[in-house]
């Protein structure tokens, strides 16, 4: 079974902190893509990753970064939290031309 | 920011109906077009990945077409079910293999 893990389902974390949300996927995909999901938004593309150490903008990626030091793990940090990054984030990793696979979600939530 | 199209935004049909929802993308730069299904409180799930103009398939009571010269591609749903009832998701997958979704068509299937 394909499979794309997302570290945390649930996350509460403080404004200002350094969040970090993890993405791991077991297929040797190439391309991983980080969302996020906010109501009647659909998904946003916040950045992407075609290869190891490479790294590209989505369309909202103010406040964030991403990193990429190994082909199956796909790090999303938030810099310095804040409330209007409180959303649902859904990684996915595909090869060109297949479809993709999605994580379960993380909801997080910023106080 | 690649303008993805979907219509209509939500749709209430009674079970047993056949419905059809529609997706419009820049046809240029073009690679493939997904669509997915995505239910309440999951993940979405690939139904189709469409790569040629005039591209046909099926699954089951489910079948979409393409049209890449014009930039568009439709999903049909022959006898909708209660479980039919989701979110459904466009994507068309450009070059710089960014994969940027419409904010889909929410169908709801009345028992």
């Amino acid at each position: 079974d394909v499979k794309v893990t997302q570290s945390s389902r649930y996350l509460v974390k403080r404004t200002g902190e350094k969040v970090f949300l993890e993405c791991v996927q077991d297929m040797d995909h190439e391309n991983m893509f980080w969302y996020r999901q906010d109501p009647g938004l659909g998904l946003r593309l916040i950045y992407f990753s075609y290869d190891v150490k490479m790294k590209e903008k989505g369309d909202i990626p103010e406040g964030y970064s991403v990193s990429r030091e190994k082909k199956e793990r796909f790090s999303l940090i938030l810099e310095s939290a804040s409330t209007n990054q409180t959303s649902m984030y859904l990684c996915a990793s595909t090869l060109l031309n297949t479809e993709a696979f999605f994580g379960q979600g993380t909801r997080l939530t910023v106080v | 920011i690649l303008n993805v199209e979907q219509s209509p935004q939500s749709l209430h049909v009674q079970e047993g109906d056949s419905t059809n929802f529609t997706c419009s993308f820049p046809s240029s730069n073009f690679y493939a077009l997904h669509w997915y299904r995505w239910e309440t409180a999951k993940s979405p799930e690939a139904l189709f990945v469409m790569t040629l103009n005039g591209d046909e398939k099926k699954k089951g009571r489910i079948s979409a077409t393409l049209n890449t010269k014009e930039g568009y591609s439709y999903l049909y749903i022959k006898g909708s079910q209660p479980e039919d009832s989701a979110t459904y998701l466009c994507a068309p997958y450009s070059s710089g293999d960014k994969l940027t979704f419409g904010t889909g068509t929410r169908l709801a299937v009345r028992p």
